[in-house]
């Protein structure tokens, strides 16, 4: 088990919600990337933050959007959710160094209906 | 263009028989190479990685994989499937100079028959 937890692990919103999704990285680690994955696909790359500032987006609007904290938790927002929004949220944490691994967490499964 | 492809979404073994699951990369630089596996309705976690030191990689659960550069492959085998075995996994890609930022293909769905 690692030591990234995520919050909550089920979600149902409505369309046009907001939502905000927790994530505790692990200790020692200044890094937190999101990842979003659709039923049966594999996991796709929202955002990373590093050190409170974000490091890189994948092909997401802006309706996404994060923050990282000083201990080096993040969130995860989505506003105006839609229907294609319903996916596993993973985060995963790292120390953003070279030749170590990102850990991940359990995922929040959000259902927009 | 960034990419990872997986051949074969779903593949069958019988119990003992060889695991070989497929992974194609495309990189303009050298890449950071990862197999995650994901059982039901759990996060991933890392079975092996390749960090440009030997080719031939070994991981967790007797797990292994082999970097070809000239294939652009990184296929994951495993000598004698266990029933334990099935599950999601995925192969991954590293880009720049963080490991946290990673590249994923489409998964192949491991079934293990006794």
């Amino acid at each position: 088990e690692t030591g990234v937890t995520q919050s909550p692990t089920h979600l149902i919103k409505t369309r046009g919600q907001q939502v905000t999704l927790r994530c505790s990285s692990q200790s020692g680690h200044n890094t937190v990337s999101w990842y979003q994955q659709a039923l049966g696909q594999g996991p796709q790359f929202i955002f990373q933050y590093y050190r409170e500032e974000e490091n890189g987006r994948g092909n997401f609007p802006p309706r996404f959007s994060g923050l990282q904290f000083p201990n080096y938790s993040s969130e995860l927002n989505v506003n105006a959710l839609e229907l294609d929004d319903s996916a596993l949220y993973l985060c995963a944490s790292s120390t953003g160094q070279m030749n170590t691994e990102a850990f991940f967490g359990q995922g929040t499964r959000l259902t927009v209906v | 263009a960034q990419s990872v492809t997986q051949l074969g979404s779903h593949v069958s073994v019988s119990e003992g028989a060889l695991v070989l699951l497929r992974c194609n990369y495309s990189s303009s630089v050298p890449p950071y190479l990862f197999w995650y596996v994901q059982y039901p309705n759990q996060g991933l976690q890392l079975l092996l990685k390749y960090t440009s030191a030997a080719t031939l990689v070994k991981g967790i659960n007797g797990f292994e994989a082999e970097f070809k550069k000239s294939e652009t492959s990184f296929h994951l085998t495993k000598p004698s499937a266990h029933m334990s075995d099935a599950a999601e996994y995925f192969c991954a890609k590293a880009e720049g100079s963080t490991l946290g930022r990673l590249y994923f293909g489409r998964g192949t769905q491991l079934t293990v028959w006794p």
